[in-house]
């Protein structure tokens, strides 16, 4: 079981929007605004997505947006492509522990 | 552009140490930064395990403390971990990762692509 709560899977077409959430408590989610996405493609590295809630590192596309609502934390990914098939991943800091904590991941599925 | 490479044995015996080294290329571990392991056991969640300031300073998992060793070689740009004592729940894929303070919060920027160790007889 993992610390954050993500949907085991989305799917979408492509050029259409979906949305993944990750839902902590006010210890972590909704306290700290230190949650960051990742991408996985199988066998690949990890990929920093989203940081800070909101902001994109340099280099990622403005197709993908962050953002949070009490506990709960969303990437958008808008104009779906084939290439965004892929494992995504949230974390986020906690003050019970003062680590870093990370959902399950969620599979996307372009369709 | 950073990179890091992770490397050591796929298979290890219960009760021996797993041990496993980064190797990071495209920055200077002595630039600055936390350098770190996460793993990941089938079916579970991400584990963040420990990080290393390329001064030697450690920071490790609570959980995990009393098996964990991180050591840092700037001269190779490279950092290592070892895990003592490891059981079947301590196969997973491990990952290095470099992250901007001692315990990660803001999470992880760069990654290496994992290595799956295996714990077994």
């Amino acid at each position: 079981q993992s610390a954050l709560t993500q949907p085991a899977s989305v799917s979408g077409s492509p050029g259409q929007s979906i949305t993944i959430s990750c839902t902590g408590t006010s210890s972590d989610v909704g306290f700290y605004n230190y949650v960051s996405w990742y991408q996985r493609h199988p066998g690949k590295a990890p990929k920093h997505m989203i940081y800070d809630v909101s902001n994109r590192p340099s280099g990622v596309s403005n197709r993908f947006s962050g953002s949070k609502s009490g506990n709960t934390a969303s990437l958008t990914i808008s104009g779906l492509q084939a290439e965004d098939e892929a494992e995504y991943y949230c974390s986020s800091h906690t003050s019970i522990t003062n680590l870093v904590i990370f959902g399950g991941g969620t599979k996307l599925t372009v369709l | 552009q950073v990179q890091l490479q992770e490397s050591g044995p796929g298979l290890v015996k219960p009760s021996e140490t797993l041990s496993l080294t980064c190797a990071v290329s495209g920055y200077s571990i002595s630039s600055g930064y936390y350098w770190g392991w996460i793993r990941q056991p089938p079916e579970k969640g991400l584990e963040w395990i420990g990080s290393i300031y390329h001064t030697g300073s450690t920071y490790y998992n609570p959980s995990l403390e009393s098996r964990v060793t991180i050591s840092v070689d700037t001269s190779k740009n490279q950092f290592s971990l070892k895990l003592s004592s490891v059981t079947a729940a301590d196969t997973a894929v491990y990952y290095c990762a470099r992250g901007e303070t001692g315990t990660m919060v803001r999470g992880p920027d760069y990654w290496g692509q994992g290595t799956l160790v295996t714990v077994s007889s």
